[in-house]
């Protein structure tokens, strides 16, 4: 079956302790992105990925890293996670990386920094 | 620059009518243009794209949207519109140039009256 994978879907932490977030796709896709959703504004790109060793910022990176040295899997880590990250993380990915393909959605992940 | 506009941020019709979900954008380039629904506690499944092919453009559960350039506008509707339908609906916007960002709206909440 097609789909993306995100783990954990739930998770409570901490101010500062690092942690990542699992993707993975099994759809040979090269386009990968994150986003977070927050009420009232929406899903906003955190970071993408057209292929490969390819990333860039989205319209919020701050305080997220990311890599893609596989091309199925597309972490995300938060070195040093702070309350204003709290929200609900979703992965996708796509054909082509052009954006004019339709993106496939992970389940998403509950993130709550205390 | 991309933006994305949901026009209403709630909107609730009875089962049965029409419903009309409004979305202005704008874009440098030719975009591509999709909406996405989201159900209470799930992933988000898209609904119907455009890109740049007919105007008119027909998605899943009977839902359609028009490309009107000189409106720059991709409004979404629906003739009848039933309980299952009652979800959060999200315009996204993604230029087929250079960049490869996708812009989400902030997404418009449908309810369903009985």
């Amino acid at each position: 079956e097609a789909q993306v994978t995100q783990n954990p879907r739930y998770l409570i932490t901490v101010t500062g302790k690092k942690l990542t977030v699992t993707c993975s796709q099994n759809m040979n896709h090269e386009y990968m992105s994150w986003y977070r959703q927050d009420p009232g504004l929406g899903l906003r790109q955190i970071y993408y990925s057209m292929n490969v060793e390819v990333t860039d910022k989205g319209d919020v990176p701050e305080g997220y890293k990311v890599s893609r040295k596989e091309k199925r899997n597309f972490p995300l880590i938060l070195e040093s996670p702070s309350p204003n990250q709290t929200s609900l993380y979703f992965c996708a990915s796509s054909l082509l990386g052009q954006g004019n393909y339709e993106q496939y959605f992970g389940p998403g992940t509950r993130l709550t920094v205390t | 620059a991309q933006s994305v506009t949901q026009l209403d941020s709630h909107v609730s019709v009875s089962e049965g009518t029409p419903v009309l979900l409004r979305c202005n954008y704008s874009s440098s380039y030719s975009p591509s243009l999709f909406w996405y629904v989201q159900h209470p506690n799930k992933g988000l499944q898209l609904l119907l794209k455009y890109t740049s092919a007919a105007t008119l453009v027909k998605g899943i559960n009977g839902f359609e949207a028009e490309f009107k350039k000189s409106e720059t506008s991709f409004h979404l509707t629906k003739p009848s519109a039933h309980m299952s339908d009652a979800a959060e609906y999200f315009c996204v916007v993604s230029d087929t140039g250079s960049a490869s960002k996708i812009i989400f709206g902030s997404g418009t909440r449908l309810s369903i009256r009985p």
